[in-house]
């Protein structure tokens, strides 16, 4: 069965320090893997994505995420955090299942806050 | 710039009333989500159409909640009839096939009294 768990539900650090959210998943099959963020009042936008190519994986606004098959986890980090990070930012991992249908399980969040 | 459009924003209503949203999925787009949000429950994923035919409607409340796609320019969600733990925020968002980033709307706040 396909699981998302996103370790913390709020993570505090200061602007200019590093971002480290954490995200473990089960999965049966190969999995994609994404990274959305939830500004206040908005609908998600997706940071980035793994599919089977390059582990390490860029996406916008500075940030990445590594993914480890060995350790189930697709942990998203930023080197310095800026004031417009804060927000909400969610995990998806995303699978073919035995009937050739697309599953999608969502992580319950991370909210980021930045203290200036 | 092309994105997902939603209507009502915000919709008010009383228990025991049917409530329909809308959502206009980007134009080629041929995958279309609708999403769930409350403090308590987080994201849901309600169910998904591809190519107009839903392909898993699994997280829906059966006996009250339809969705369908008369176009493939057009999704609706209906709630019939609607009760106040149906008080949420229902985003669509919209795609190309599987494993592909998921464009959102801005969704719609839905009270119901």
């Amino acid at each position: 069965a396909q699981s998302v768990t996103q370790l913390d539900s709020h993570v505090s650090v200061s602007e200019g320090t590093p971002v480290l959210l954490r995200c473990n998943y089960s999965s049966s099959y190969s999995p994609s893997l994404f990274w959305y963020v939830q500004h206040p009042n908005k609908g998600l936008q997706l940071l980035l994505k793994y599919t089977s190519a390059a582990t390490l994986v860029k996406g916008i606004n500075g940030f990445e995420a590594e993914f480890k098959k060995s350790e189930t986890s697709f942990h998203l980090t930023k080197p310095s955090a800026h004031m417009s990070d804060a927000a909400e930012y969610f995990c998806v991992v995303s699978e073919i299942v035995k009937d050739g249908n697309e599953k999608l399980t969502f992580g319950t969040g991370t909210r980021l806050t930045i203290i200036p | 710039d092309a994105r997902v459009t939603q209507t009502p924003r915000d919709k008010v209503t009383e228990m025991g009333q049917e409530v329909t949203m809308r959502c206009q999925p980007i134009l080629g787009h041929n995958t279309v989500f609708w999403y769930r949000q409350t403090m308590m429950q987080g994201l849901e994923l309600l169910a998904y159409f591809r190519n107009r035919a839903p392909l898993d409607d699994s997280g829906m409340p059966k006996d009250r909640f339809s969705a369908e796609m008369p176009d493939a320019t057009l999704a609706t969600l209906k709630i019939q009839p609607s009760e106040p733990r149906d008080s949420a925020v229902y985003f669509c968002a919209s795609g190309l096939g599987s494993f592909n980033e998921q464009f959102f709307g801005p969704g719609t706040r839905l009270t119901v009294l």
